[in-house]
């Protein structure tokens, strides 16, 4: 098993641009994530997904949207990129519930211009 | 207030020596609790899940406290692999998801 990937593992963007991250889960999990980590702010969540088609807002949502078509894949797209979302990106599934252990995927090193 | 509060650190602790962590939450709904590790650039692992009574895997204790509503991650005998951030987790009570600390940093020194 692969367990969660990240595709890319590192992007450099201009100011506006756009573009798609994408995670992949094999376990057959129900809930899936997306967080951005930042220097002395910690593990924030921006959206998530508690099943195939279904998606909710995290603590920091804004400029970003996502989709959730297929159960083991979870996309985060960025329609107009900004310097303040030059971050790590990390995606994580779980099996059914919020007190389940999430697996986590590598990471997404993103760098806004 | 963050759900989630840990001391940032970091903690430079000498090779066998006893460290502790104590992590806050705000939430008194949340059930359920963790302690992730995150080694430099990588990805956040499962530690140990907390349990009311109390829950130890070899040299790592960790113990809840309901009543102050903290969390505590205790490592005898420090190695230098201990060395790396330590993430306490808590859930939201019942709204689908968990909030993560800002993380604890320890380092162990030879």
């Amino acid at each position: 098993n692969a367990g969660v990937t990240q595709t890319p593992k590192f992007r450099v963007l201009k100011t506006g641009q756009s573009m798609t991250l994408l995670c992949a889960q094999d376990m057959n999990h129900e809930y899936m994530y997306w967080y951005r980590q930042d220097p002395g702010m910690g593990l924030r969540l921006i959206h998530y997904s508690v099943g195939e088609g279904t998606t909710a807002k995290g603590e920091v949502p804004d400029g970003y949207n996502v989709s959730r078509l297929k159960k083991q894949n979870f996309l985060l797209g960025l329609e107009s990129a900004a310097p303040s979302q030059t971050s790590v990106y990390f995606c994580a599934s779980s099996y059914s519930t919020e007190g389940d252990e999430q697996f986590f995927g590598p990471g997404t090193r993103l760098t806004v211009l | 207030r963050k759900e989630v509060e840990q001391d940032p650190g970091p903690f430079n602790v000498p090779e066998g020596a006893t460290v502790a962590f104590n992590c806050t939450y705000s939430n008194s709904a949340s059930q359920s609790f963790f302690w992730y590790r995150q080694d430099c650039r990588k990805e956040p692992k499962l530690l140990m899940s907390v349990y009311s009574s109390g829950n130890e895997d070899g040299r790592f204790t960790a113990q809840l406290n309901r009543a102050s509503q903290y969390i505590s991650l205790l490592i005898r005998d420090s190695k230098l692999s201990d060395s790396a951030t330590y993430l306490c987790v808590g859930d939201s009570g019942g709204y689908q998801k968990v909030t993560f600390g800002i993380g604890t940093k320890l380092q162990v020194i030879p």
